[in-house]
């Protein structure tokens, strides 16, 4: 069945990069995504990558998809304190926006 | 342009009690996707309606239950509600593509 798995806690200092890692299961995954959930706020789509592509950078985030190990980071460079938040990998089998199946997310926090 | 409403945004209810919540999606858009967010459970998809039909259904029981209407406004409906059923209820629109696709703030339900 279908299945993400991310760790729970990630700790950085401010300014380094921060690297949030998620596995998934389901080989015919097509998309995978990267949300952002602030307290009391509902979720934000950071960013999205075809299960064709390798690599994906935007700005200050890059996102890196090795298909053979199911394996999905999302890398946060000069990370600030307003990246402190939830962070939930997800996939989908198509680009509808519909079913997607979310991580239980990861939960970044920033030290000074 | 106004984002997802939802409403209300916080919700006590009685176990028995059935509740209905309202998604208002983005001017535009036909698909309204809804998710149940709980601690234990994380995410997890519930129904997606597009023009007025569902689309994709989650492995939710039949107490939930929801409809859309001509102006892609949503509901969705929990009937003999049980203490489980408490949990941050979020309701995504889109025009039918995942980078279109933007959460409300969520409707926090408490069944007592």
């Amino acid at each position: 069945g279908e299945d993400v798995e991310q760790s729970l806690f990630l700790s950085v200092r401010e300014g380094d990069s921060s690297v949030i890692n998620c596995t998934y299961t389901d080989s015919s995954s097509t998309y995978l995504y990267w949300y952002k959930q602030e307290p009391g706020a509902g979720l934000q789509l950071l960013t999205y990558i075809f299960s064709n592509m390798d690599m994906k950078q935007d700005q200050r985030l890059t996102v890196l998809l090795n298909k053979k190990d199911k394996h999905l980071s999302l890398r946060i460079a000069d990370t600030q304190t307003g990246d402190s938040a939830i962070y939930f990998c997800a996939e989908s089998m198509d680009s509808s926006a519909s079913k997607i199946i979310f991580g239980s997310g990861t939960r970044l926090s920033i030290r000074p | 342009k106004a984002g997802v409403t939802q409403t209300p945004r916080y919700l006590i209810k009685t176990r028995g009690q059935q509740v209905t919540l309202s998604c208002s999606p983005i001017s535009g858009h036909r698909s309204v996707s809804w998710y149940q967010q709980t601690p234990g459970q994380g995410l997890q998809f519930l129904f997606e309606y597009f023009s007025e039909t569902q689309r994709n259904k989650g492995n939710f029981p039949g107490r939930f239950s929801g409809r859309q209407f001509s102006n892609s406004r949503s509901e969705m409906n929990v009937s003999t509600l049980e203490l489980g059923d408490s949990a941050l209820y979020l309701c995504a629109s889109s025009l039918g593509q995942i980078n279109e696709q933007f959460f409300g703030p969520g409707t926090r339900l408490t069944v007592l």
